[in-house]
C-alpha cells in the first residue's frame, strides 16, 4: 500500500529553525515535493527532491534519504507568516504514474 | 507569475443536482490535475489529463465523474449526481510536459458545499 507519515503538528519560535519529517513507503518512487498550505488556500510549490541529498531554497531546504524512506523539511529565520500546514507528497505507485499521493500535512504554528 | 485559475471560488448545491468546476491551466502546460481534499482531511488524486485523455484516476473518480478540455484553455470537471459527500475543496493542477520532476502547479481550489 501507499503510506506518508508527518507529525500533525508543531510549534516553534520566530527566527528560530524547524524541521519537519516525512518517512513514506509507496510502491514506486518519481520524486517527493513538498507543499505549503494556508488554511483555505491551494498548496503552494517549496521544493522537489528525487536524488538523494539536500536542495536548498533561501529559507528552505529539503533533504531525502531514498533508501530510508525519508526527508525532511528544514525551515530557517522562522517568521509568522511560515505559519501553515507543510504538506509531504510522493510520486509514485507504480512505473507510469502520474499522481501525487500526500501525506495528512504538519500544521506549524510561529508563536513570537 | 503564471498561475492556474479556477472558477467558481465557491458553490453551494443540492444533492443531486449536477455541477461544473471550470479551471483555466497555466498556457504552455501539457498535463492537467483534478485533487479534493475534503475538510481536515488529505490532498488526494481524482485524475489526470494529457493529449486530451485521461491517463490515470482514482477509485473516487467514478461514473458520476466526468473532465473535458472543450477548447484550448479550459479544463473542467463535471459530478452529474452531487452527494453530500461530494463537500470538499477542489484544486486544479497543472505542469509542463519536458521533464517528470516538473513543479505541479495548484489553483486556488473551487469550494463546493452540498446539502
Amino acid at each position: 500500500g501507499q503510506n506518508i507519515d508527518q507529525p500533525t503538528e508543531m510549534t516553534a519560535t520566530e527566527g528560530a529553525i524547524v524541521q519537519i519529517n516525512c518517512t513514506y513507503q509507496t510502491s514506486g518512487f518519481n520524486g517527493l515535493f513538498w507543499y505549503q498550505q494556508h488554511a483555505g488556500e491551494a498548496p503552494t510549490f517549496l521544493s522537489y527532491n528525487v536524488l538523494d541529498g539536500l536542495e536548498e531554497k533561501g529559507r528552505f531546504s529539503s533533504f531525502l534519504s531514498r533508501s530510508k524512506g525519508y526527508s525532511y523539511l528544514l525551515l530557517k529565520e522562522l517568521q509568522m507568516k511560515d505559519s501553515a500546514s507543510y504538506l509531504c507528497a510522493v510520486r509514485g505507485g507504480s512505473y507510469n504514474t502520474d499522481k501525487l499521493i500526500f501525506g495528512t500535512g504538519t500544521r506549524l504554528q510561529v508563536f513570537p | 507569475e503564471p498561475e492556474v485559475t479556477q472558477t467558481p471560488s465557491h458553490q453551494v448545491t443540492q444533492m443531486g443536482q449536477e455541477v461544473i468546476l471550470r479551471c483555466v491551466p497555466i498556457s504552455n502546460h501539457l498535463y492537467f490535475y483534478w485533487y479534493r481534499q475534503i475538510l481536515g482531511q488529505k490532498v488526494e488524486f481524482l485524475v489526470s489529463f494529457y493529449n486530451n485523455e485521461i491517463s490515470e484516476k482514482s477509485e473516487i473518480f467514478d461514473d458520476q465523474f466526468s473532465v473535458e478540455r472543450p477548447d484550448g484553455s479550459n479544463f473542467t470537471l463535471k459530478i452529474r449526481s452531487t452527494k453530500l459527500e461530494d463537500s470538499a475543496m477542489y484544486f486544479c493542477a497543472s505542469r509542463t510536459g519536458i521533464f517528470s520532476g516538473n513543479t505541479i502547479y495548484f489553483g486556488e481550489g473551487s469550494w463546493l458545499t452540498v446539502v
